[in-house]
């Protein structure tokens, strides 16, 4: 149980252009989600904490017009990575933290990532 | 300020025993995690300690001090597929974790 999918796994797209990443819990409601970015050999960095209906808190330097978080239901959110640039270029990876009882409240499930190249 | 720190790299030998070090500082503590990331994809959760102690779970084992803002992950009979990094978060008093950099384990025959 406790499993998190992301789509897609990989993009590529033109400097410019939006990309949607999905992340879903498939087996359990996730109270809040959490987008991450890691960069090559560099260790995970917080984007935003996202909770179901309301909106997102981005973390310092986080720019909330580019990265554009929408946390629809239990299940799903999205990040939208609006007018994206060469630098956006990154490994992108959300997890999700479920409602009290199972999963614990305190373990965070990742989704497999999403690779985004920016050309 | 909050902060992780772990060695960047170790290496070890196939069968062998590894011990990879982090220490913490976080506004308040409510629990110090590992994960295991393998090179490109995503972390998978090892283990999870908020009271003093080793805690084992097959071949891996987890040790806390809270009083010295120490944890280690314990690693026993090392397998090839055992290389990958460990992240090293602790999470803070608003339930936040707070990651370290992580620490790339090289395996070798």
């Amino acid at each position: 149980g406790a499993v998190v999918s992301q789509h897609p796994s990989w993009v590529i797209c033109k400097s410019g252009t939006s990309v949607k990443i999905e992340c879903r819990s498939l087996d359990f409601q996730a109270t809040t989600m959490f987008w991450y970015r890691q960069f090559p050999k560099q260790s995970l960095m917080l984007m935003a904490t996202s909770n179901e209906g309301s909106k997102a808190t981005y973390e310092q330097g986080v720019e909330k017009d580019k990265f554009l978080i929408n946390h629809a239901s239990l299940t799903l959110s999205t990040l939208t990575v609006t007018s994206a640039h060469p630098e956006d270029s990154s490994f992108y990876i959300c997890s999700a933290t479920g409602t009290s009882g199972r999963p614990s409240s305190y373990e965070q499930y990742f989704g497999p990532g999403t690779r985004l190249t920016v050309t | 300020g909050q902060n992780i720190d772990q060695p960047t790299e170790m290496t070890a030998t196939e069968g062998a025993i590894v011990q990879i070090n982090c220490t913490y500082q976080t506004s308040g503590f409510n629990g110090l995690f590992w994960y295991q990331q393998h090179a490109g994809e995503a972390p998978t959760f090892l283990s999870y300690n908020v009271l003093d102690g080793l805690e084992e779970k097959g071949r891996f084992s987890s040790f806390l001090s809270r009083s010295k803002g120490y944890s280690y992950l314990l690693l026993k009979e090392l397998q090839m597929k055992d290389s990958a990094s460990y992240l090293c978060a602790g999470m803070d008093s608003n339930y936040q974790l707070i990651w370290g950099a992580g620490t790339k384990l090289i395996i070798k025959p």
